[in-house]
């Protein structure tokens, strides 16, 4: 069973801030980690993806991810925030194999930026 | 301009009856999704298909029902709807069953009174 953690609810910044949003997991077999972003009112848009390789990935729009398997984490970072990052982020993971696009999500952490 | 088409957008049903959420994509995508996004729980995972077959079901209730008419088409039937039910739905697709990258629909919002 596969499960995921993001321990922050909310996180608030101000633009131009660095932002660090925490996702832990638990699985015993080999996974995928993903990260989604949604806007309110809309639905899920992939960010970035890590299965194996370089721990560091970069996704759209400035975010990379850092995989940690010693801490069983894949925080999502940006260097700098802009108003318009404000949305929900959850983190992902899924079985590598035949179904790995069965996700399985964390409760999200909503991001909030002012201006 | 959306490649995954949910309709409709809201929804509002009695309890004990009925309804059919649409969806259809346009990314020529093989495997499909069912995803539900309620207050009380993180976004969850119901069924998989791909290439119309039905691959993974993690809902309890028969009460949830994908149909799949055509390969860009998963549509879900939920009867005798209960308040509990109340939630986002969403739709989505990815190229194959074994990739991670999944692309989702707006969601229809579901109101059970």
């Amino acid at each position: 069973t596969q499960t995921v953690s993001q321990s922050d609810a909310h996180v608030t910044v101000f633009e131009g801030d660095s932002v660090e949003l925490r996702c832990n997991y638990s699985y015993g077999g080999s996974i995928y980690l993903s990260w989604y972003i949604q806007h309110h009112g809309h639905g899920l848009q992939f960010l970035l993806k890590y299965y194996s390789g370089n721990p560091v990935v970069q996704g759209v729009n400035g975010f990379e991810a850092e995989f940690s398997k010693s801490d069983s984490s894949f925080h999502l970072r940006k260097a700098s925030v802009h108003w318009s990052d404000s949305a929900v982020y959850f983190c992902a993971v899924s079985a590598a194999g035949a179904n790995t696009g069965k996700l399985t999500f964390g409760h999200g952490t909503i991001l909030r930026v002012h201006p | 301009d959306p490649k995954i088409i949910q309709k409709p957008k809201y929804l509002v049903a009695v309890t004990g009856s009925e309804k059919i959420l649409i969806c259809e994509q346009y990314l020529g995508h093989n495997a499909m999704y069912w995803y539900r996004q309620s207050a009380k729980k993180p976004l969850e995972f119901m069924f998989s298909y791909s290439y119309q077959k039905l691959m993974d079901n993690q809902t309890a209730s028969s009460r949830f029902q994908p149909q799949s008419s055509k390969k860009n088409h998963l549509d879900l039937q939920i009867t005798a709807l209960k308040p509990d039910d109340s939630a986002t739905y969403f739709c989505a697709s990815s190229q194959d069953p074994g990739f991670t990258e999944v692309f989702f629909g707006k969601g229809t919002r579901l109101t059970v009174v």
